[in-house]
């Protein structure tokens, strides 16, 4: 594998359920970020984790979790989402300071 | 704060047409800028970034853009289009002062659709 991959590509969900999305990077990085794309709305930053450490949270809610265990691998932990909730949520991976790679995303959809 | 306007969120453009998609931003320090492609059913790819330097910036798949500082804008501009260019574009911007990892804030896409 190289690059940025995603799994799973496509997840549906129900309301009370708990799912994980899963991130890695075959690129050597040493930044992850977890973004949401919605229909209708710009690409939202989820979450920044940098040197395994998260450095930015932009106000998204707690129902939202998450986890990078080393630089290679990041994941987002989702529990009691709402429909819309519903989007493409985007995974990338820099260098500090660098640009960013994306992978393909996963398509969520929250019933 | 930065914040950034594609003011077309769709251009039909015929194919071997010339095609301008706009971007214009606002940022109080100063910035990096992106362009970046999405097809369907897959992630951002980079297009070209500006960094310093020249202006006019070339990138891949024909594409080129220029920053004008004055007006804040990087337009993207292609000579001639192919029905292969059909996707979503995005325009992005970091600021430069950033230790912390690239923090882009995107535009809110523009759909180009080329017709045969």
């Amino acid at each position: 594998e190289t690059g940025v991959t995603q799994t799973p590509r496509h997840l549906v969900m129900g309301m009370t359920n708990k799912k994980s999305l899963k991130c890695e990077q075959h690129l050597g990085h040493n930044a992850m970020y977890w973004y949401k794309q919605s229909a209708k709305k710009p690409l939202e930053l989820m979450f920044v984790y940098s040197l395994e450490e998260r450095v930015e949270n932009n106000s998204v809610p707690s129902r939202f979790s998450p986890e990078c265990p080393n630089s290679s691998h990041l994941f987002l932990h989702l529990h009691t989402l709402q429909p819309e909730d519903s989007a493409l949520y985007l995974c990338a991976s820099s260098y500090t300071g660098g640009e960013q790679f994306f992978g393909p995303g996963t398509r969520l959809t929250v019933l | 704060a930065q914040s950034v306007t594609q003011l077309d969120s769709q251009v039909p453009v015929f194919e071997e047409a010339p095609v301008e998609l706009r971007c214009n931003y606002s940022s109080s320090v100063s910035v990096y800028l992106f362009w970046y492609v999405q097809y369907p059913n897959q992630g951002l790819q980079l297009l070209l970034k500006y960094l310093s330097g020249s202006t006019l910036v070339k990138g891949i798949n024909g594409f080129e853009a220029e920053f004008n500082k004055s007006q804040t804008s990087f337009h993207l501009r292609k000579p001639s289009v192919h029905i292969s260019d059909t996707a979503e574009y995005f325009c992005a911007v970091s600021p430069q002062a950033n230790n912390a990892g690239n923090m882009l804030t995107f535009g809110g896409g523009t759909r180009l659709m080329v017709k045969p």
